[in-house]
């Protein structure tokens, strides 16, 4: 595709609910991002993926919160019990990752969570 | 804690004239520094990238970066209302792909 694409672009669930958000990177990229904004804040780093494997899961802010990338392409994050504090746009970016300090990161449009 | 500041603004900017938009940061290991404009609503789009010392220019903008007083800033020339969003500063490690984001600078342009 075009660009970075994001599935649901917006989801609303009820407090306690499991969620799944959906990324698809920019054809050819090996690396995949997931962030989370608030609202007035900036993006937060959540989890790395080089290839098929988590390179850095160090902003992942507990165990409720898991990412896969099983092919290399796609990405799922899952959120289990779902909480009110969860609620915040999730942002996915792809970088082609040559190894460089510049490597661009194209963002997605965000899935919007809501959590009631 | 590694930390970007930003001041949150907002920044009021008449049209035509230059705005300026500073960040610091706290890690002196950081090494790359990213400018990405977010219009409400939509995701990040990146300006521009800086990891020398001093001025890259490209089209109207102009990224400054000072490693010593640990200072980035973007630098708009001939405002125009389309550059009405907010700027968002990033710090990237040496190594570490991750980026660490300011909260963002809210930049209005005023016709």
């Amino acid at each position: 595709g075009a660009g970075v694409s994001q599935t649901p672009s917006n989801k609303v669930t009820e407090k306690g609910k499991y969620v799944e958000l959906r990324c698809d990177p920019i054809s050819g990229h090996t690396a995949l991002y997931w962030y989370r904004q608030s609202l007035g804040q900036g993006p937060e780093f959540l989890i790395y993926f080089q290839g098929t494997g988590a390179a850095d899961d160090s902003g992942l802010p507990n165990d409720r919160f898991f990412a896969v990338r099983p092919e290399g392409s796609v990405s799922t994050l899952k959120i289990q019990r779902t909480e009110r504090g969860d609620s915040a746009v999730y942002l996915c970016a792809s970088s082609s990752d040559l190894g460089g300090d510049t490597d661009t990161q194209y963002f997605g449009p965000g899935t919007r969570l809501t959590v009631l | 804690q590694k930390e970007v500041e930003q001041n949150s603004g907002p920044l009021s900017v008449p049209e035509g004239a230059i705005a300026s938009l500073n960040c610091t940061y706290s890690d002196r290991g950081s090494q790359s520094f990213f400018w990405y404009r977010q219009y409400s609503g939509k995701s990040p789009e990146l300006i521009m990238f800086i990891y020398s010392n001093g001025d890259k220019e490209d089209g109207r903008f102009t990224a400054q970066l000072n490693k010593a007083s640990q200072y980035v800033s973007l630098l708009i020339r001939d405002s125009q209302p389309s550059d009405s969003a907010t700027y968002l500063c990033a710090g990237k490690d040496f190594g570490n792909e991750k980026l660490t984001f300011g909260t963002g600078t809210r930049l209005t342009i005023i016709p």
